[in-house]
């Protein structure tokens, strides 16, 4: 089974501290992705990578920078926190590119003060 | 503009309470749709996907269907346990030569004993 591994459950960081959140994937996977969920609006895509050191924008990146410099490691970079980034943010690997399923960490529940 | 709905917001069965929960989409370049389950503080797990309008998949108590317009999960004779709340996917072509996968807000189940 896939194991996709978000290093913290719970954050609270308050408004203009730079924020790092880590992901990591055992099964080798190209893709990785980062996502926040907020109530009602569902899973927004924040970036995602294709390959080691290659990052693409999904919907919403304001705000928000990436970095991935091994293939099993995804980090989500907040560079100055602020409230409107309060949220549950989902770390999320997928075999290669085409139609395959995404597996999922089990989330970071952020708040920023 | 790609966009995913599901109805209704939520929904309360009895147990053994048979019903259907609903995903409409409007995009562009549909590649398939996906379901997946999430339950709380835990990340989306993958249940089925579905190519092409007409196909059909079946976990357990559960029941995938695909149309042009429209996906439905029917649950039959549903227990406890099948408690979460259940997201559709779309998968379409990107701007980029990646796939991008647009979700729904989500149905929340409760299935009262």
């Amino acid at each position: 089974d896939v194991k996709v591994t978000q290093s913290s459950r719970y954050l609270v960081k308050r408004t203009g501290e730079k924020v790092f959140l880590e992901c990591v994937q055992d099964m080798d996977h190209e893709n990785m992705f980062w996502y926040r969920q907020d109530p009602g609006l569902g899973l927004r895509l924040i970036y995602f990578s294709y390959d080691v050191k290659m990052k693409e924008k999904g919907d919403i990146p304001e705000g928000y920078s990436v970095s991935r410099e091994k293939k099993e490691r995804f980090s989500l970079i907040l560079e100055s926190a602020s409230t409107n980034q309060t949220s549950m943010y989902l770390c999320a690997s997928r075999a290669d590119r085409g139609l395959k399923p995404l597996h999922f960490g089990n989330g970071t529940r952020l708040t920023v003060t | 503009e790609d966009q995913v709905t599901q109805s209704p917001e939520a929904l309360r069965l009895q147990e053994g309470e048979s019903s259907s929960l609903n995903c409409s989409y409007t995009v562009s370049g549909l590649r398939g749709l996906f379901w997946y389950r999430q339950d709380p503080g835990k990340g989306p797990e993958f249940l089925f996907t579905l190519y092409s309008a007409g196909e059909e998949k079946e976990k357990e108590r559960l029941k995938a269907t695909l149309t042009k317009k429209e996906s439905f999960l029917h649950i039959t004779a549903p227990k406890p346990e099948d408690s979460a709340t259940y997201l559709c996917a779309v998968g379409a072509v990107g701007k980029t030569s990646y796939d991008k996968v647009i979700f729904g807000p989500g149905t929340s189940l409760s299935v009262i004993p």
